[in-house]
Protein backbone atom coordinates (compact mmCIF):
# COMPACT_ATOMS: atom_id res chain seq x y z
CA UNK A 1 0.00 0.00 0.00
CA UNK A 2 0.78 3.83 0.14
CA UNK A 3 3.42 4.93 2.18
CA UNK A 4 4.20 7.94 4.06
CA UNK A 5 7.15 8.76 5.64
CA UNK A 6 7.00 10.82 8.35
CA UNK A 7 10.85 12.45 10.00
CA UNK A 8 11.65 13.22 12.78
CA UNK A 9 9.78 10.88 14.85
CA UNK A 10 10.54 12.93 18.08
CA UNK A 11 11.75 15.86 18.83
CA UNK A 12 13.10 17.50 22.05
CA UNK A 13 14.17 21.04 22.34
CA UNK A 14 14.35 24.50 24.27
CA UNK A 15 11.71 26.87 23.81
CA UNK A 16 12.27 29.14 21.23
CA UNK A 17 13.99 27.21 18.57
CA UNK A 18 12.34 26.46 15.55
CA UNK A 19 11.57 23.00 14.34
CA UNK A 20 11.17 21.39 10.75
CA UNK A 21 9.39 18.37 10.05
CA UNK A 22 9.08 16.36 6.79
CA UNK A 23 6.52 14.12 5.53
CA UNK A 24 7.23 12.47 2.24
CA UNK A 25 5.04 9.85 -0.26
CA UNK A 26 7.41 7.36 -1.09
CA UNK A 27 5.67 5.62 -3.56
CA UNK A 28 3.14 7.89 -5.53
CA UNK A 29 3.03 12.09 -6.05
CA UNK A 30 0.57 13.60 -3.57
CA UNK A 31 -0.29 16.96 -4.75
CA UNK A 32 -2.19 17.47 -1.63
CA UNK A 33 -0.72 16.90 1.74
CA UNK A 34 -2.48 17.33 4.98
CA UNK A 35 -1.08 18.56 8.45
CA UNK A 36 -2.89 17.88 12.00
CA UNK A 37 -1.87 17.78 15.12
CA UNK A 38 -2.93 15.36 18.22
CA UNK A 39 -3.28 16.06 22.00
CA UNK A 40 -3.33 12.92 24.27
CA UNK A 41 -6.30 10.39 23.43
CA UNK A 42 -7.67 12.92 21.69
CA UNK A 43 -8.68 13.29 17.86
CA UNK A 44 -6.52 14.67 15.10
CA UNK A 45 -7.00 18.45 14.55
CA UNK A 46 -6.78 19.51 10.68
CA UNK A 47 -4.09 22.08 10.92
CA UNK A 48 -3.16 23.05 7.29
CA UNK A 49 -4.04 21.40 3.64
CA UNK A 50 -0.51 21.97 1.47
CA UNK A 51 -0.47 22.44 -1.51
CA UNK A 52 2.15 21.56 -3.95
CA UNK A 53 3.54 24.69 -5.88
CA UNK A 54 0.82 27.23 -4.07
CA UNK A 55 0.40 28.63 -0.81
CA UNK A 56 -1.04 26.67 2.55
CA UNK A 57 -4.57 26.67 3.07
CA UNK A 58 -4.91 27.20 7.23
CA UNK A 59 -8.13 26.17 9.15
CA UNK A 60 -9.17 28.79 11.41
CA UNK A 61 -8.08 29.40 14.86
CA UNK A 62 -4.31 28.38 12.75
CA UNK A 63 -1.48 30.69 12.61
CA UNK A 64 0.29 31.17 9.74
CA UNK A 65 3.34 32.91 10.53
CA UNK A 66 3.95 29.93 13.29
CA UNK A 67 3.43 26.97 11.49
CA UNK A 68 4.85 27.52 8.20
CA UNK A 69 4.07 25.02 5.78
CA UNK A 70 6.46 24.22 2.45
CA UNK A 71 5.16 22.05 -0.86
CA UNK A 72 8.03 22.46 -2.83
CA UNK A 73 7.55 18.98 -4.52
CA UNK A 74 5.09 16.29 -5.29
CA UNK A 75 6.71 14.13 -2.76
CA UNK A 76 7.83 16.29 -0.04
CA UNK A 77 6.24 18.95 2.36
CA UNK A 78 7.39 20.52 5.56
CA UNK A 79 5.68 22.02 8.53
CA UNK A 80 7.94 24.41 10.60
CA UNK A 81 6.96 25.23 14.00
CA UNK A 82 8.99 28.40 13.92
CA UNK A 83 10.40 29.70 18.18
CA UNK A 84 8.72 27.00 19.24
CA UNK A 85 7.13 27.31 22.59
CA UNK A 86 6.26 24.83 25.39
CA UNK A 87 2.24 25.33 24.32
CA UNK A 88 3.43 24.24 21.14
CA UNK A 89 3.95 20.86 22.56
CA UNK A 90 2.59 17.79 20.85
CA UNK A 91 1.77 15.05 18.22
CA UNK A 92 2.62 16.28 14.44
CA UNK A 93 1.25 13.80 11.69
CA UNK A 94 0.93 14.40 8.25
CA UNK A 95 -0.90 12.47 5.46
CA UNK A 96 -0.79 12.66 1.78
CA UNK A 97 -3.39 11.15 -0.84
CA UNK A 98 -6.81 10.89 -0.42
CA UNK A 99 -8.58 12.51 -3.07
CA UNK A 100 -12.15 11.58 -4.27
CA UNK A 101 -12.71 7.97 -3.00
CA UNK A 102 -9.31 7.48 -2.39
CA UNK A 103 -8.35 6.97 1.57
CA UNK A 104 -5.78 9.20 3.19
CA UNK A 105 -2.37 7.72 4.06
CA UNK A 106 -0.96 8.95 7.35
CA UNK A 107 3.06 9.07 8.58
CA UNK A 108 3.55 7.74 11.92
CA UNK A 109 3.75 11.21 13.40
CA UNK A 110 5.87 13.56 15.19
CA UNK A 111 6.33 13.80 18.96
CA UNK A 112 6.99 17.47 19.72
CA UNK A 113 8.21 18.58 23.22
CA UNK A 114 9.50 21.85 23.94
CA UNK A 115 11.21 22.55 27.30
CA UNK B 1 -22.56 21.98 10.51
CA UNK B 2 -20.77 18.68 9.51
CA UNK B 3 -20.04 16.08 11.95
CA UNK B 4 -19.08 12.27 12.99
CA UNK B 5 -19.80 10.95 16.01
CA UNK B 6 -17.82 8.38 18.02
CA UNK B 7 -20.95 7.81 20.48
CA UNK B 8 -18.43 4.97 22.97
CA UNK B 9 -15.28 6.50 24.62
CA UNK B 10 -14.13 3.11 25.06
CA UNK B 11 -15.28 -0.50 24.18
CA UNK B 12 -14.21 -3.43 26.19
CA UNK B 13 -14.47 -6.88 24.76
CA UNK B 14 -13.14 -10.51 25.92
CA UNK B 15 -11.03 -12.11 23.30
CA UNK B 16 -12.72 -14.27 20.56
CA UNK B 17 -16.32 -12.33 21.31
CA UNK B 18 -17.69 -9.85 18.81
CA UNK B 19 -16.73 -6.39 18.63
CA UNK B 20 -18.93 -3.18 17.43
CA UNK B 21 -17.56 0.01 17.64
CA UNK B 22 -20.11 3.05 16.65
CA UNK B 23 -20.22 5.59 14.04
CA UNK B 24 -22.98 8.09 13.04
CA UNK B 25 -22.42 10.98 10.59
CA UNK B 26 -23.87 13.84 9.73
CA UNK B 27 -23.04 14.80 6.26
CA UNK B 28 -25.00 16.32 3.55
CA UNK B 29 -24.97 14.50 -0.09
CA UNK B 30 -23.22 10.64 -0.32
CA UNK B 31 -19.88 11.18 1.59
CA UNK B 32 -17.16 8.63 1.68
CA UNK B 33 -16.59 6.51 4.93
CA UNK B 34 -13.59 5.12 6.48
CA UNK B 35 -12.16 3.13 8.98
CA UNK B 36 -8.66 4.23 10.16
CA UNK B 37 -6.67 2.76 13.54
CA UNK B 38 -3.85 4.10 15.60
CA UNK B 39 -1.60 2.47 17.98
CA UNK B 40 0.16 4.24 20.71
CA UNK B 41 2.53 6.98 19.56
CA UNK B 42 1.68 6.48 15.45
CA UNK B 43 0.16 7.50 12.67
CA UNK B 44 -3.47 6.23 11.26
CA UNK B 45 -3.57 3.01 9.70
CA UNK B 46 -6.83 2.53 6.96
CA UNK B 47 -8.67 -0.32 7.75
CA UNK B 48 -11.61 0.24 5.25
CA UNK B 49 -13.68 2.30 3.40
CA UNK B 50 -17.39 2.67 2.12
CA UNK B 51 -17.88 4.60 -1.54
CA UNK B 52 -20.68 2.70 -3.06
CA UNK B 53 -22.35 -1.11 -3.00
CA UNK B 54 -22.74 -3.22 -0.57
CA UNK B 55 -23.82 -2.03 2.76
CA UNK B 56 -21.03 -4.55 4.37
CA UNK B 57 -17.34 -3.66 3.74
CA UNK B 58 -14.95 -6.03 4.02
CA UNK B 59 -11.58 -4.42 5.29
CA UNK B 60 -8.11 -5.45 6.62
CA UNK B 61 -7.01 -7.78 9.53
CA UNK B 62 -10.68 -9.28 9.84
CA UNK B 63 -12.19 -6.33 10.29
CA UNK B 64 -15.64 -5.13 8.77
CA UNK B 65 -17.85 -2.25 9.01
CA UNK B 66 -22.18 -1.96 8.12
CA UNK B 67 -23.23 0.94 6.30
CA UNK B 68 -27.03 2.04 6.92
CA UNK B 69 -28.01 4.63 4.52
CA UNK B 70 -31.01 5.52 6.61
CA UNK B 71 -29.60 5.88 10.20
CA UNK B 72 -26.25 7.29 8.63
CA UNK B 73 -24.25 5.25 10.58
CA UNK B 74 -21.10 3.19 9.59
CA UNK B 75 -20.19 0.51 12.52
CA UNK B 76 -17.22 -1.39 12.67
CA UNK B 77 -17.39 -4.71 13.58
CA UNK B 78 -15.09 -7.99 14.02
CA UNK B 79 -16.73 -11.27 14.67
CA UNK B 80 -13.67 -12.32 17.40
CA UNK B 81 -11.25 -10.07 18.86
CA UNK B 82 -7.88 -10.43 19.17
CA UNK B 83 -5.45 -8.68 22.02
CA UNK B 84 -3.86 -7.29 19.64
CA UNK B 85 -6.68 -5.48 17.93
CA UNK B 86 -6.57 -3.37 21.31
CA UNK B 87 -6.01 0.37 20.03
CA UNK B 88 -7.57 3.39 18.95
CA UNK B 89 -10.23 3.77 16.10
CA UNK B 90 -11.17 6.54 14.25
CA UNK B 91 -14.55 6.92 11.80
CA UNK B 92 -13.61 9.53 9.12
CA UNK B 93 -16.02 11.41 6.28
CA UNK B 94 -15.01 12.60 3.70
CA UNK B 95 -18.11 15.16 1.63
CA UNK B 96 -18.65 13.79 -1.79
CA UNK B 97 -18.10 17.72 -2.73
CA UNK B 98 -14.82 17.96 -0.39
CA UNK B 99 -11.30 18.67 -1.57
CA UNK B 100 -10.09 16.09 0.38
CA UNK B 101 -10.22 17.05 4.27
CA UNK B 102 -11.44 14.42 6.54
CA UNK B 103 -14.21 15.12 9.29
CA UNK B 104 -12.88 13.02 11.94
CA UNK B 105 -14.81 11.39 15.18
CA UNK B 106 -13.60 11.90 18.31
CA UNK B 107 -12.37 8.07 18.42
CA UNK B 108 -12.91 4.96 20.43
CA UNK B 109 -10.14 3.40 22.60
CA UNK B 110 -10.95 -0.52 22.04
CA UNK B 111 -9.78 -2.36 24.76
CA UNK B 112 -9.73 -6.47 24.35
CA UNK B 113 -9.31 -8.36 27.28
CA UNK B 114 -7.58 -12.29 26.99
Amino acid sequence: GAVVSQHPSRVICKSGTSVKIECRSLDFQATTMFWYRQFPKQSLMLMATSNEGSKATYEQGVEKDKFLINHASLTLSTLTVTSAHPEDSSFYICSAGGQGRQPQHFGDGTRLSIL
Amino acid sequence: AQSVAQPEDQVNVAEGNPLTVKCTYSVSGNPYLFWYVQYPNRGLQFLLKYITGDNLVKGSYGFEAEFNKSQTSFHLKKPSALVSDSALYFCAVRPSSNTGKLIFGQGTTLQVKP
